[in-house]
């Protein structure tokens, strides 16, 4: 049974710091990994998406990566600003189903 | 496109009370699935469907029940609530291309109290 951990837990930096997040996983055999941002209340907004066949992927500011022999995954956000401030969820796929960590609640003081 | 969306978005039931949730996703995908977000313990999969008129079992499935009699709607019933059964309720769906990567959209999330 695939287990996602993620640390920390929560994290908070101030405004402009770069800052990466971590998630590890047990199971590599993996088709891809995909990585969420969650506002308090609110459901999940997809951020990238890594197929197994990649290391990692960019969009802005932030640049996932993978490494699957190893079981780990880490989002990188450059430059942070107070509205990234959020839960990020990673979450690696196999057998068409996801399995979600508990998640980095990250908050980004101004 | 509205994308996903979750009917009703808040719900109180009493325990033994049914209930149905309704998943609608307008972006034509195959799959659709039903998740629970509990604190503590991250988002686990209930039921999913990987086509219409499929259903499979996930992580968590006792005590509810799904169907998906046309492609756009995912439907998630609740026989006789339970208290255990209070939690947020999140559906997502999904396509996936042949080889190709299976990126999960989610809807906004209903929340359900059982008393």
């Amino acid at each position: 049974k695939q287990e996602v951990t993620q640390i920390p837990a929560a994290l908070s930096v101030p405004e402009g710091e770069n800052l990466v997040l971590n998630c590890s996983f047990t199971d590599s055999a993996i088709y891809n990994l995909q990585w969420f941002r969650q506002d308090p209340g609110k459901g999940l907004t997809s951020l990238l998406l890594i197929q197994s066949s990649q290391r990692e992927q960019t969009s802005g500011r932030l640049n996932a990566s993978l490494d699957k022999s190893s079981g780990r995954s880490t989002l990188y956000i450059a430059a942070s600003q107070p509205g990234d401030s959020a839960t990020y969820l990673c979450a690696p796929e196999g057998n068409e189903k996801l399995t979600f960590g508990t998640g980095t609640r990250l908050t980004i003081i101004p | 496109n509205a994308g996903v969306t979750q009917t009703p978005k808040f719900r109180v039931l009493k325990t033994g009370q049914s209930m149905t949730l309704l998943c609608a996703q307008d972006m034509n995908h195959e799959y659709m699935y039903w998740y629970r977000q509990d604190p503590g313990m991250g988002l686990r999969l209930i039921h999913y469907s990987v086509g219409e008129g499929t259903t499979a079992k996930g992580e968590v499935p006792d005590g509810y029940n799904v169907s998906r009699l046309k492609k756009q709607n995912f439907l998630l019933g609740l026989e006789s609530a339970a208290p255990s059964q209070t939690s947020v309720y999140f559906c997502a769906s999904s396509y996936r291309l042949a080889g190709g990567p299976n990126e999960q959209f989610f809807g906004p999330g209903t929340r359900l109290t059982v008393l």
